[in-house]
């Protein structure tokens, strides 16, 4: 059983389009995050979501918006695709719940979407 | 600011011959570190991860990492690596304030010769 799945695996797309990426975790996990692997293998991370609540939002377009249609989803919509956003996006989930204030808890990841912005 | 510093990009190291990945931290309070293992076209995989308590600790695959705050480091070793360790590994702090935030360093790759 897949802990935490994406798709698609791969995702190529012309300048312009508007595209989602999907996550689902099934570990009962309270929290989840989207993160950008850029071609440097640089990981950073883009929005976090703990109960379906938005918790960081980092200086990301607003041409991106996350959704978490329920707490085991994390959605991940791109609109207006430009060069710059092709990368790995990579999906993960922790138990940690809110106000337990530092991020202990094992994270765990997804296989990544490698999207490509032509 | 928080951030995490992985001197080598690249190491290459001899099948059998012992392993140590750099990683320095910067953080001003107690950190909580994180080592993740990355192999081609997968995602991240949790090796081992610090809190508090013993400053050495051990991890899967038979990896192990130390602590020591007075040099803000947590280096990752294994007495003897073997082929399949090559991959790309991370250091990761977790940041507290606010919660649900860690910050990976950028990744040191590891390539194993026979």
């Amino acid at each position: 059983d897949t802990a935490v799945s994406q798709t698609p695996k791969y995702l190529v797309t012309q300048m312009g389009n508007d595209k989602s990426i999907k996550c689902e975790q099934n570990l009962g996990h309270d929290t989840m995050y989207w993160y950008k692997q850029d071609s440097k293998k640089f990981l950073k991370i883009m929005f976090s979501y703990n109960n379906k609540e938005l918790i960081i939002n980092e200086t990301v377009p607003n041409r991106f918006s996350p959704k978490s249609p329920d707490k085991a989803h994390l959605n991940l919509h791109i609109n207006s695709l430009e060069l710059g956003d092709s990368a790995v996006y990579f999906c993960a989930s922790s138990q940690e719940g809110r106000g337990s204030g530092t991020s202990t808890d094992t994270q765990y990841f997804g296989p990544g979407t490698r999207l490509t912005v032509l | 600011a928080q951030s995490v510093t992985q001197p080598d990009i690249h190491i290459t190291v001899s099948e059998g011959a012992s392993l140590e990945l750099r990683c320095n931290y910067s953080y001003g309070a107690t950190p909580y570190l994180f080592w993740y293992v990355q192999s081609p076209g997968q995602g991240l995989q949790l090796l081992l991860k610090y809190f508090s308590g013993d400053t050495l600790v051990q991890g899967i695959k038979g990896f192990e990492a130390e602590f020591q705050r007075s040099q803000s480091s947590f280096n990752l070793r294994k007495p003897s690596v073997h082929w399949s360790d090559a991959a790309e590994y991370f250091c990761a702090v977790g940041a507290g304030t606010g919660g649900f935030k860690t910050i990976f360093g950028a990744g040191t790759r590891l390539f194993v010769k026979a």
